[in-house]
């Protein structure tokens, strides 16, 4: 059964920074994994999404790496703002029961100005 | 551009009560689920769907049944409320191939006393 973990479950930086979210997963038979942003009240959205066959996806100041042998996936966020707060989640596709996405509990981030 | 539609934003049911949460999306996806997110145990599947006529249990199903009439809606129906269902629920939409993003709906969030 595949497993997603997220470590840390909350992280503090001051703006301006760079930063790491990580993101473990237990099987690394997977088809793809996202990265999704969920603000407070609202739904989630989808970042960036790594296919299998990928190393690294990248959208503006994100970027996203994937490790399918070690079953790790990393967020690189750039030159942190305040509006980046927000809670980060990863998901999971496998190939064994490929419709169902295996999400990690999240890390919540705060950006202080 | 409305994407993934979901009504009603918030409810209240009393135990033993029956209600159907709406989903809906206009971007012609073959994929739809449903999620429930828990404080502490993340976001699990309840039911999910490839098609028109085709549905499909995931991690938590009991308590919950779905149809699949027409390729927009995926309505969720609880038979008989209790408190354990107190959760935001959330569905979902993608293309189908295994590497298309998932779009969520905005959540309704569902109080069972």
């Amino acid at each position: 059964k595949q497993e997603v973990t997220q470590i840390p479950a909350a992280l503090s930086v001051p703006e301006g920074e760079n930063l790491v979210l990580n993101c473990s997963f237990t099987d690394s038979a997977i088809y793809n994994l996202q990265w999704f942003r969920q603000d407070p009240g609202k739904g989630l959205t989808s970042l960036l999404l790594i296919q299998s066959s990928q190393r690294e996806q990248t959208s503006g100041r994100l970027n996203a790496s994937l490790d399918k042998s070690s079953g790790r996936s990393t967020l690189y966020i750039a030159a942190s703002q305040p509006g980046d707060s927000a809670t980060y989640l990863c998901a999971v596709r496998s190939i064994q029961g490929a419709q169902k996405l295996v999400f990690g509990q999240g890390t919540r981030l705060t950006i202080n100005p | 551009n409305a994407g993934v539609t979901q009504t009603p934003k918030f409810q209240v049911l009393k135990t033993g009560q029956s209600m159907t949460l709406q989903c809906a999306q206009d971007m012609n996806h073959e994929y739809m689920s449903w999620y429930r997110q828990d404080p502490g145990m993340g976001l699990r599947l309840i039911h999910y769907s490839v098609g028109a006529g085709i549905t499909d249990q995931g991690e938590v199903p009991n308590g919950y049944n779905v149809s699949r009439s027409t390729t927009e809606d995926f309505p969720l129906r609880l038979l008989s409320a209790a408190p354990s269902q107190t959760s935001v629920y959330f569905c979902a939409s993608s293309s189908t191939g295994g590497n298309e993003k998932l779009f969520f709906g905005s959540g309704t969030q569902l109080s069972v006393l």
